[in-house]
């Protein structure tokens, strides 16, 4: 399968800093973009569409402002936690889609995820 | 979106087959199933996709009743490499619309 990278794998930073996470798709162009975030021992939840060129769809009660999210090309998608809070202190997971031709499915593939740490 | 309900947690053994069945009552005839596995401090791994009836591959086979209300993932002979939470995702083809996880399985193999 397709595979999406993620960069950086693990981040420590001091409350009040900003924190970029890129997310990649290494073979193929992903369209869409979402991210989600993942607390211990719960599932994933979503954060956000971005989809390539245009601005990202922010999920009820996800701050826009402090999440932000650009989809500047078809293989890279980046997260930036601005004014980073202990509570935000989680895993960061990000995923493509790609769109195959002639194929009426798609295939939804994820990153390794990123671990923010807010001190 | 179709939710989905599937089992908190589930324990085998070594060798056994596992098959870890999930609900999702109000799917929609645009959407397609598909079962993601993930270790902890990962990100979920693709599994099987299905839309009706039986899907195989090498690693598991989904089993899909013709009311497409649940669905079925067997897990043939697990080893104890295959503990993982278990994610069963509804959603439809296009792929514009992200795909909602529900609380997902915990798998625990014993030696």
């Amino acid at each position: 399968g397709a595979v999406v990278s993620q960069h950086p794998s693990w981040v420590i930073c001091k409350s009040g800093t900003s924190v970029k996470i890129e997310c990649r798709s290494l073979d193929f162009q992903a369209t869409t973009m979402f991210w989600y975030r993942q607390f211990p021992k719960q599932s994933l939840m979503l954060m956000a569409t971005s989809n390539e060129g245009s601005k990202a769809t922010y999920e009820q009660g996800v701050e826009k402002d402090k999440f932000l999210i650009n989809h500047a090309s078809l293989t890279l998608s980046t997260l930036t936690v601005t004014s980073a809070h202990p509570e935000d202190s989680s895993f960061y997971i990000c995923s493509g889609t790609q769109y195959i031709a002639g194929k009426v499915i798609y295939e939804q593939y994820f990153g390794p995820g990123t671990r923010l740490t807010v001190t | 979106l179709a939710k989905t309900t599937q089992p908190i947690s589930m324990d085998s053994y070594e060798g056994q087959e596992v098959n870890i069945t999930c609900s999702h009552n109000n799917i929609a005839t645009n959407d397609y199933i598909t079962w993601y596995q993930q270790f902890p401090s990962q990100g979920p791994r693709f599994i099987i996709q299905g839309y009706k009836t039986k899907v195989t591959n090498e690693v598991a086979s989904l089993f899909i009743p013709a009311d497409r209300k649940s669905s079925t993932l067997s897990l043939p002979r697990v080893s104890l490499s295959d503990t993982a939470v278990y994610y069963c995702l509804v959603g439809d083809y296009t792929g514009r619309r992200a795909l909602t996880f529900g609380s997902g399985t915990r798998l625990q193999v014993q030696p």
